[in-house]
């Protein structure tokens, strides 16, 4: 089955500590974004990438990277920058009209 | 900058009522992608409807409808018949071609 699979579904982190959110899909797209969810903010965009071995900062990019080596996979991770970790995040990759998306990470700090 | 508004954080509906959620963006552009995503309690998000701003034809699917005002940058969701099921977190989203944008969200709550 096509789709997009984001792992693990629960994370915990002390703080301090990086901690990479993995994401792949299998539906050939070639634009792979993320997202984090808080909870009366909607969905707000951390970094997306158009094509391999390219990427852009969104909206809340600071204390967060990612990486883009192959076309199937996104990578993010939290970096000890990041002040307020503590969120849920989507992946999400599109056709360059719509936009489908993983079951989503929740990642907490201790 | 591109925003998007939900001004309703929640509304309710009777079970097989018509419930209609709200949604504005502000943009320059003439050409375009409206969405609207349902969140259920899994989290999951899927797609609900879609419309290209250079339709006319207001989109369509099954209960699911929208009031597309290009000029006044609205874009209204009616949920037709509404189901149990339907209880969500409703997403409005604008695209204009290379990333998306969300509102804030509406909690749908569906009485019985």
């Amino acid at each position: 089955d096509g789709g997009i699979t984001q792992s693990p579904k629960y994370l915990f982190r002390k703080e301090g500590q990086n901690v990479t959110l993995s994401c792949e899909q299998n539906l050939n797209h070639d634009a792979m974004y993320w997202y984090r969810q808080d909870p009366g903010q909607g969905l707000r965009l951390i970094y997306y990438s158009q094509i391999v071995n390219d990427f852009q900062k969104g909206d809340i990019a600071e204390g967060y990277s990612v990486s883009r080596e192959k076309k199937e996979s996104f990578p993010l991770t939290v970096t000890s920058a990041q002040k307020n970790p503590t969120a849920f995040y989507l992946c999400a990759s599109s056709t360059g009209v719509e936009q489908f998306f993983g079951p989503g990470t929740r990642l907490t700090v201790l | 900058a591109q925003t998007v508004t939900q001004s309703q954080p929640e509304m309710s509906v009777q079970e097989a009522e018509t419930v209609t959620l709200s949604c504005t963006y502000d943009t320059s552009e003439s050409d375009y992608y409206l969405f609207w995503y349902k969140q259920p309690p899994s989290r999951q998000m899927i797609l609900v409807i879609r419309q290209e701003a250079y339709k006319q034809q207001n989109a369509t699917e099954n209960r699911f409808s929208v009031n597309f005002q290009k000029a006044a940058k609205s874009f209204s969701l009616k949920i037709s018949d509404s189901q149990l099921g339907d209880a969500a977190m409703y997403f409005c989203a604008y695209d204009p071609g290379n990333q998306f944008y969300f509102g804030t969200g509406t909690s749908l709550t569906v009485i019985p």
